[in-house]
């Protein structure tokens, strides 16, 4: 299995506090990837990593900000959480580009009341 | 805007049965279709399906694309309780970036 750990795993927090969730690797692969997954809508990106400090944005990233000063470190944060992101979410990795083949984390569930 | 349709979203079956999960797609420029098996946790990898190579089979499982219909089926054949899981279907698109759109799952269950 990939080495892929997220942490917290599970988080409760409220409106308005800011979050942070941190998806490490120990594979040296050059792609990461944050997603969220709700009922009723799958998986959806939310932003991606192709390099140390290079970024991009996914089709629900409103809210969110990321940051990979590290190979294997990518960060997801929540400047001011809402419960509309009450969510779990996956942190994903890929060693070569143009193969779609992740390998996922365990997730991580976030609860915002 | 790129989008996914899997269906059935759920199934229930009896241990022995053959299902057929069902993948269609709306994508700008198409480069590949995956599958991906979630049990509890985490999604794993199972096939990737592309123009060079539209049939993809392991053990019980196989999967097709058809590129004229925009979709692809995924068959499991003499399931198993062990293939209880959601299966997800991802379209990964031309650009250059690895932005995979993926459906909302179908959900299996296999009774004993």
């Amino acid at each position: 299995d990939a080495g892929i750990t997220q942490s917290p795993r599970h988080k409760v927090t409220e409106t308005g506090t800011p979050v942070t969730l941190r998806c490490h690797q120990t594979e040296n692969h050059r792609y990461m990837y944050w997603y969220r997954q709700d009922p009723g809508h799958g998986l959806r990106l939310i932003h991606y990593s192709y390099g140390v400090k290079d970024t991009d944005k996914g089709e629900v990233s409103d809210g969110y900000s990321v940051s990979r000063s590290k190979t294997e470190d990518f960060l997801l944060t929540l400047e001011s959480a809402t419960s509309s992101q009450t969510s779990v979410y996956f942190c994903a990795i890929s060693e070569k580009v143009n193969t779609g083949e992740l390998f996922f984390g365990e997730g991580s569930r976030l609860t915002v009341l | 805007e790129d989008k996914v349709v899997q269906s059935p979203l759920s199934l229930v079956v009896h241990e022995g049965d053959t299902v057929t999960l069902n993948c269609s797609y709306e994508v700008t420029n198409f480069r590949s279709l995956l599958w991906y098996k979630q049990e509890k946790k985490a999604p794993t990898f199972l096939f990737m399906l592309t123009s060079s190579g539209i049939e993809k089979k392991s053990g019980r499982l196989s999967s097709i694309l058809d590129k004229k219909e925009l979709s692809s089926i995924l068959n499991i054949t003499a399931t198993q309780t062990g293939d209880s899981a959601i299966y997800l279907c991802a379209v990964l698109p031309q650009g250059g970036s690895e932005k995979l759109v993926f459906g909302k799952g179908t959900k299996l269950t296999v009774n004993p």
